[in-house]
């Protein structure tokens, strides 16, 4: 079973620090992967999209980093802001049909001030 | 903005009622998706269309059900409600069903709430 797995659950930082989440996956084949921003309430707003070719992938100040060989991505965030507090979910495309998208349950980032 | 819209904002009802949500894709995209957030869970993926036609069926129950008319706009029809359904639904949208990454970049709507009492 493709599966998403998303680690930490939760953080608290405070502004103006870094934190990086991470996403491992074992889904197979593999397209791309996605890193959404989920605001409480609000649809998710996609941050980046990595094809297996792609090591880094930068939206401001989010760095999306993804190794295919190990199957591991990352997501950074520089010098953190109250509006950054959201949850973070990493989306795996498993195939050319993007119906195929298996789902990480999120890692909910609270910037503290 | 992500230019997909979905109605009504808020829905409250009873169980064994039946609701009909309403998604309008971005301009241009063909493919229409329907997910159901359940209170601090993830995304479920519940069912596809591409122009018009069933692409695809995630974990979509029986009693609800979807179409796409042909002016793309979608709805997800969700009958004999129960509890357990109060979720927060999401519309996206995107170009096409196959190809390059970032022609299948999916949109999220702004999502609506359903609260069944």
């Amino acid at each position: 079973k493709n599966q998403v797995e998303q680690s930490p659950q939760s953080l608290i930082i405070l502004e103006g620090k870094n934190c990086t989440l991470q996403c491992n996956y074992t889904v197979s084949p593999f397209s791309n992967l996605r890193w959404y921003k989920q605001d409480t309430g609000r649809g998710p707003v996609s941050l980046t999209i990595m094809t297996f070719s792609e090591n880094t992938k930068s939206n401001g100040r989010y760095t999306a980093t993804l190794d295919a060989d190990t199957k591991q991505s990352s997501l950074h965030i520089t010098a953190s802001q109250l509006s950054d507090s959201a949850s973070y979910i990493c989306v795996v495309s498993g195939g050319s049909n993007d119906y195929k998208l298996s789902f990480g349950a999120g890692t909910t980032v609270t910037v503290r001030a | 903005d992500s230019g997909v819209t979905q109605t009504p904002k808020h829905l409250i009802t009873a169980t064994g009622q039946r609701v009909t949500l309403r998604c309008s894709p971005r301009s241009g995209d063909l493919s229409v998706y329907w997910y159901q957030q359940s209170l601090d869970q993830g995304l479920q993926f519940l069912i596809q269309y591409y122009n018009g036609e069933e692409r695809a069926k995630g974990n979509i129950l029986e009693r609800f059900s979807a179409q796409q008319f042909p002016d793309l706009h979608s709805e997800l029809n969700l009958s004999s409600l129960e509890l357990g359904d109060s979720a927060l639904y999401f519309c996206a949208s995107s170009p096409g069903t196959s190809g390059r990454s970032s022609y299948n970049e999916q949109f999220f709507g702004p999502g609506t709430r359903l609260t069944v009492l």
